[in-house]
């Protein structure tokens, strides 16, 4: 199965902050990662799929990027909706598998 | 407008079954593969199992091969987990999604409905 790490688990920032989470897959997966938002008490939201393609809706200051083994999920300018838990996930192969989750907190 | 909605979710002793829906609505359901995921109370999201559109796919995770069955019934837009056998550890919000492009990503979820598997 591929292993998808994420770093770091906790991050705090502030409004207005520029913030980047890292995911490490454990072999190679070329562009197939999602990324999801999560706030307490509510099912996932769908962010950017294939590395960095945004998803319908989605907020212009959220980005992806990365290819391989390596991913990024920046916000340019942190906003109070923001503040939330996010996954990423990679869809090359089954068992789709999801990294273990990074908490974005208010500094 | 999407919307998916669970039901079936509860209490369960170990070794017993139980069988979740999901009724998906505001789109056209057998053009798209649908998976279950869930997520352990306080821990992270853990993909359970996928079908495609037809119904002919299925795949699984490997805690839950063997136990669980996934299905689709296309004339109700319905999608179904059968859990057999469930363990304390299947304990958990079960979410149904839509593979949005039947690629492998998940868009959108419906809310969850819970399953606790206890004595």
């Amino acid at each position: 199965d591929i292993q998808m790490t994420q770093s770091p688990s906790t991050l705090s920032a502030s409004e207005g902050d520029r913030v980047t989470i890292t995911c490490r897959a454990s072999q190679t997966i070329r562009s197939w990662v999602a990324w999801y938002q999560q706030k307490p008490g509510k099912a996932p939201k769908f962010l950017i799929y294939k590395a960095s393609s945004l998803g319908s809706g989605v907020p212009s200051r959220f980005s992806g990027s990365g290819s391989g083994t390596e991913f990024t999920l920046t916000i340019s300018s942190l906003q109070p909706d923001d503040f939330a838990t996010y996954y990423c996930q990679q869809y090359t192969s089954y068992p789709y598998t999801f990294g273990q989750g990074t908490k974005l907190e208010i500094k | 407008e999407v919307q998916l909605l669970e039901s079936g979710g509860g209490l369960v002793h170990p070794g017993g079954s139980l069988g979740l829906s999901c009724t998906a609505s505001g789109f056209i359901f057998s053009n798209y593969a649908m998976t279950w995921v869930r997520q352990a109370p306080g821990k992270g999201l853990e993909w359970v199992s996928s079908i495609d559109g037809s119904g002919t796919g299925t795949y699984y995770a490997a805690s839950v091969k063997g136990r669980f069955t996934i299905s689709r019934d296309n004339s109700k837009n319905t999608l179904y987990l059968q859990m057999n056998s469930l363990r304390a550890e299947d304990t958990a919000l079960y979410y149904c999604a839509k593979d949005t492009s039947n690629n492998g990503w998940f868009d959108p979820w419906g809310q969850g409905t819970l399953v606790t598997v206890s004595s």
